[in-house]
């Protein structure tokens, strides 16, 4: 089965930085990403890690620890656009499996 | 902009009637997975289609189905709606040939069962 845990909301202030964790359980494992989904709208992929270690990708960072089962997404210098929900993915064989997402705000 | 266009984009349907929901993948992708997200939840694989074939299958049930065409485009068919399928339906494209590792998500569509 499958199992990923992240937090549900998030609140930072403009310029600040967060860290969205994601913990999995899977019974396969081909990397892990990060999307971005705006209300109403399609997820819209960040980042992909398949290796342990950091990826960075401007102001979004992500890590990845397989042993762990443990990946973080950063964001730094928030701005009020990246308010949105944020979801942590695991593919398996052939699929995606989600967690419920984290609602990240930002606030002025 | 992902190239993966998903139709209709909202539809409103009464309890037990049947749906087709339409996507069409981004160029060069031969494979399509649909989604489904119920509000404030994560997408849940419902299946994959891969060379028109079924490729692997979440836990929904057989009313569920699908189909793709030679041109890589697919169809969602939902049959005996239930209220429970209110949700939004999101078509994902990529290309096993190349060991892909991302899927291109469309806009998605939004299913309100009555």
């Amino acid at each position: 089965g499958q199992n990923i845990d992240q937090p549900t909301e998030m609140t930072a202030t403009e310029g600040a930085i967060v860290q969205i964790n994601c913990t999995y359980q899977t019974s396969g494992f081909n990397g892990l990403f990060w999307y971005q989904q705006h209300a109403g709208e399609a997820p819209t992929f960040l980042s992909y890690n398949v290796l342990d270690g950091l990826e960075e990708k401007g102001r979004f960072s992500s890590f990845l620890s397989r042993s762990k089962g443990y990946s973080y997404l950063l964001l730094k210098e928030l701005q009020m656009k990246d308010s949105a929900s944020y979801l942590c993915a695991v593919k398996g064989d052939y699929k995606l499996s989600f967690g419920a997402g984290t609602t990240v705000t930002v606030r002025a | 902009e992902t190239g993966v266009t998903q139709s209709p984009t909202h539809l409103i349907k009464t309890r037990g009637q049947q749906v087709t929901l339409r996507c069409s993948s981004q160029s060069g992708h031969n494979t399509v997975s649909w989604y489904q997200q119920a509000l404030g939840q994560g997408p849940q694989f419902i299946f994959q289609y891969y060379r028109e074939e079924e490729n692997g299958r979440g836990n929904f049930p057989p009313r569920f189905s699908g189909l793709q065409f030679p041109n890589y485009s697919s169809e969602l068919n939902v049959n005996a709606l239930e209220l429970d399928d209110s949700a939004l339906y999101l078509c994902a494209s990529s290309d096993n040939r190349q060991g892909n590792t991302e899927a291109f998500f469309g806009q998605g569509t939004r299913l309100t069962v009555v």
